[in-house]
């Protein structure tokens, strides 16, 4: 299996503008976890979905992140407008839901906002 | 809410034993975990117990678990340099969400 797959793995964009990440998670994983990493906060739940229906956002930091998953193979995260204290290492995670409930981490993308 | 915490460094010389420790607020936590990031990675799953073990080995992994104390420690045996990596716990706690809640993070550093 391919694992997690997320792009892009790093995005350098400037203030104002719409970002965009994505992410596959592993065939047959029926739940999909976004995160975000920083020195400062640590490692931070936005959001996750299961079945493709969003179940807790309460961790998305703002009305400018949005996350949508139109389909059990793809999900993306949404940052309009970007601004630089969104800078971070953005992660996806997926699950397959069942009783051990271990989540399968992606690469990740590093964004940079200046 | 419910809380992970670990202490942040550590440091080991290569061929030493390595324990990694954590504690956890849930009582009821049924499966722990251990997760590893190098540098520039996402984090790998290393191994994980059920609430109801107090030990599980694999390889040169031991996992320790003392429910009643809520206290999960990681044994690395004969740590290498390629040890070196912040290790994450997380707990599931009842599991009915499927959100995990993870630790800072305790960063190894192995000294050769």
């Amino acid at each position: 299996d391919a694992g997690v797959i997320q792009s892009p793995r790093h995005e350098v964009t400037e203030m104002g503008q719409e970002v965009t990440l994505r992410c596959k998670p592993i065939s047959g994983h029926n739940s999909l976890f976004w995160y975000r990493q920083t020195m400062m906060r640590g490692l931070e739940l936005l959001i996750y979905f299961n079945n493709n229906v969003p179940i807790d956002d309460s961790g998305m930091p703002e009305d400018r992140f949005s996350a949508k998953m139109p389909n059990a193979s793809f999900s993306t995260l949404k940052i309009q407008p970007s601004e630089p204290r969104d800078s971070a290492v953005y992660f996806c995670a997926s699950s397959s839901g069942g009783k051990t409930g271990e989540q399968y981490f992606g690469p990740g993308t590093r964004l940079t906002v200046t | 809410g419910e809380d992970v915490e670990q202490s942040l460094f550590l440091s080991v010389r290569e061929g030493d034993s390595s324990v990694i420790n954590c504690t956890y607020t849930d009582s009821s936590s049924t499966y722990l975990y251990w997760y590893k990031q190098e540098p520039g990675a996402g984090l790998q799953l290393l191994t994980y117990i059920f609430s109801n073990m107090d030990m599980k080995q694999d390889q040169r992994l031991t996992v320790l678990l003392n429910k009643k104390d809520k206290h999960l420690s990681l044994r690395i045996a004969d740590t290498q340099t390629g040890d070196s990596a912040i290790y994450f716990c997380a707990d599931l706690g009842s599991g009915n969400t499927g959100k995990l809640i993870f630790g800072q993070g305790t960063t190894l550093q192995v000294k050769p």
